[in-house]
């Protein structure tokens, strides 16, 4: 069962601040954040594993919350760059051979 | 490094026609997977392998298959073709060390069907 990624999109002014959330209904091991621009492939933008530490990069981090089964993805100060659907993909275990991703959330940022 | 390449870029194919879609990756990684997307249904996932000579379903097999005759490859093919698998095609791969690696994507195949 795909996770449920809310809200399904956003428009911010440059600047403005956003959160993202990837919620599932299986226990969770680890959670994968990626970015896809129109007509590009998704990019990596970073892991949360279970037990492990809150992430961040610049102005972009997350956070993995295990006892509800969910991460939340944090925009801060956001610019024109940040546009696109941003994707969480989640594995349930160490050993998982495969993710399972939710359905995106659309971000547009306007000067 | 070219990381991972996807052949064709673009294809338009008739109903009932057959295709194969070729993924490549130089990373020597073990695992390689096909995902579609669509518009509002996210990635999801067709088939996928996790060493050479070895493949395994995903969400949305029917319709397709694949092959993993060399590491380095992977092989999506669709035998007769539908209007309903008209869709952007990626392939990804990940080394074999648990899910602290990430997958990398290929640039996708645009599939029409008619």
């Amino acid at each position: 069962q795909q996770p449920v990624q809310s809200p399904q999109a956003v428009i911010l002014r440059e600047g403005e601040d956003a959160v993202i959330n990837c919620s599932s209904s299986k226990a969770l091991y680890s959670v994968h954040w990626y970015r896809q621009k129109h007509g590009e492939a998704p990019v990596f933008l970073m892991i949360l594993l279970k037990g492990g530490e809150q992430k961040g990069h610049e102005k972009i981090s997350a956070s993995f919350n295990e006892k509800k089964q969910q991460s939340s993805l944090y925009l801060t100060a956001s610019q024109l760059s940040y546009s696109g659907t941003y994707f969480c993909g989640t594995g349930g275990s160490y050993n998982t051979d495969k993710l399972i991703f939710g359905t995106g959330t659309r971000l547009q940022v306007f000067p | 490094n070219a990381g991972v390449t996807q052949t064709p870029k673009f294809r338009v194919l008739k109903t009932g026609q057959s295709m194969t879609l070729l993924c490549a990756q130089d990373m020597n990684h073990e695992y390689m997977y096909w995902y579609r997307q669509d518009p509002g249904m996210g990635l999801r996932l067709i088939h996928y392998s996790v060493g050479e000579g070895t493949t395994a379903k995903g969400e949305v097999p029917d319709g397709y298959n694949v092959s993993r005759l060399k590491k380095q490859n992977f092989l999506l093919g669709l035998e007769s073709a539908a209007p309903s698998q008209t869709s952007v095609y990626f392939c990804a791969s990940r080394p074999d060390r648990g899910y602290q690696e990430t997958q990398y994507f290929g640039p996708g195949t645009r599939l029409l069907v008619l």
